[in-house]
């Protein structure tokens, strides 16, 4: 149980265009979801915090116009960047909860992202 | 606010030495606390939790962590090191009504044959 799946695992795109990355909890509802982004060698950082049919709330210094998220299901969060650039390649990964303190965070897989 | 501190970055241990890897937090509430291992490329996968109910946690792959309050300690452990268990493993915390997780910076663990 508690599986998390991100598509795609690799994408690669041309500096400017948009790309769109899916979180999804399989086999459970998951009330809030978070996107991180992990450069290599690195800890995770968190970007932002969903809750299902709210606004996402981000961390200090992510901009929230560049990376859309969108959390419009229990089972399924988006994350949009958009006007892609090189400097934003980097390895993203989501997590899901079913919420509240102290629950658990299941990860997906990750989707590894390159702009040329 | 919470933290996390993982000391030193990589650990190297013979196969079927025992592993100690150490983590150290910081939380004005109680937390929650959780060991995560990540292989190359993919994403976490969770191998233990604190939750209060006690202090003395087994986890999955043989791994355990135990919490003590008094050295605001939680070190995994695991008796005999496999091939398998080279990885990048995460310390973390919550507290509080706050679900965000803290991470530490993570170690890499390396296993020699």
């Amino acid at each position: 149980g508690a599986v998390v799946s991100q598509h795609p695992s690799w994408v690669i795109c041309k500096s400017g265009t948009s790309v769109k990355i899916e979180c999804r909890s399989l086999d459970f509802q998951a009330t809030t979801m978070f996107w991180y982004r992990q450069f290599p060698k690195q800890s995770l950082m968190l970007m932002a915090t969903s809750n299902e049919g709210s606004k996402a709330t981000y961390e200090q210094g992510v901009e929230k116009d560049k990376f859309l998220i969108n959390h419009a299901s229990l089972t399924l969060s988006t994350l949009t960047v958009t006007s892609a650039h090189p400097e934003d390649s980097s390895f993203y990964i989501c997590s899901a909860s079913v919420g509240g303190p102290g629950e658990t965070q299941y990860f997906g897989p990750g989707t590894r992202l390159l702009v040329l | 606010a919470q933290s996390v501190t993982q000391l030193g970055s990589h650990v190297s241990v013979s196969e079927g030495a025992l592993v100690l890897l150490r983590c150290n937090y910081s939380s004005s509430v109680p937390p929650y606390l959780f060991w995560y291992v990540q292989y190359p490329n993919q994403g976490l996968q969770l191998l233990l939790k604190y939750t209060s109910a006690a202090t003395l946690v087994k986890g999955i792959n043989g791994f355990e962590a135990e919490f003590k309050k008094s050295e605001t300690s939680f070190h995994l452990t695991k008796p005999s090191a496999h091939m398998s268990d080279a990885a990048e493993y995460f310390c973390a915390v919550t507290a509080g009504a706050n679900s965000k997780l803290t991470f530490g910076k993570g170690i890499t663990l390396s296993v020699r044959p």
